[in-house]
């Protein structure tokens, strides 16, 4: 069956830090998103990619990257990590329209001490 | 620029309690009115699309409905199962990208 995993699960790491959280779906999807998740916040958008070499940012996109060399694959790379990077993360794909919403991954619990 | 507020943030029920959950929302050109459950330490998981005004859906105890302003997700006596946060989202006609609502976290007492 068709899958989108994120990995690490669980991730601390120090303040200063460049960690890479990974994604990788295999509905052949060409959109894929990164989100975080807080408390009062809800769900927010850091980057999203519509395809192959193409990448955007989203609202809360500093101190933030991605990469998207394959349709599987959406990185995302905290350049150096700070505590108010804290949070849950998680990933979605969709297909080429947003008709059909997102399939999300279970998300990862980063902690930056 | 699309706005999605859910209300309330939180709802207690005692079991076979019925009641429902509202999402108002701005958007400039509603392509796609999305909800999704998100249970605790997982992803949110797709339940409904409503495309357009008048339109409703139905799973087992969980019903939406769609206005030009808001959806409604009623839940008809709800198990304790149905604890879980409830989110809302719309797709607009400029782009393929969902703007959520804050959730509601829906808790369901024995």
């Amino acid at each position: 069956d068709a899958e989108i995993t994120q990995s690490p699960r669980h991730k601390i790491t120090e303040t200063g830090r460049q960690v890479t959280l990974a994604c990788h779906q295999t509905w052949n999807h060409n959109n894929m998103f990164w989100y975080r998740q807080d408390l009062g916040h809800g769900l927010r958008l850091i980057h999203y990619s519509y395809g192959v070499h193409d990448t955007n940012k989203g609202e809360v996109s500093d101190g933030y990257s991605v990469s998207r060399s394959n349709t599987e694959d959406l990185p995302l790379t905290l350049e150096s990590a700070a505590s108010s990077q804290t949070s849950v993360y998680f990933c979605a794909s969709s297909p080429g329209t947003g008709l059909y919403g997102y399939t999300f991954g279970s998300g990862t619990r980063l902690t930056v001490v | 620029e699309d706005q999605v507020t859910q209300s309330p943030e939180a709802l207690r029920l005692q079991e076979g309690e019925s009641s429902s959950l509202n999402c108002s929302y701005t958007v400039s050109g509603l392509r796609g009115l999305f909800w999704y459950r998100q249970d605790p330490g997982k992803g949110p998981e797709f339940l409904f699309t409503l495309y357009s005004a008048g339109e409703e859906k139905e799973k087992e105890r969980l019903k939406a409905t769609l206005t030009k302003k808001e959806s409604f997700l009623h839940i008809t006596a709800p198990k304790p199962e149905d604890s879980a946060t409830y989110l809302c989202a719309v797709l607009n006609n400029a782009g393929n990208m969902l703007t959520f609502g804050g959730g509601t976290r829906l808790m369901v007492k024995p």
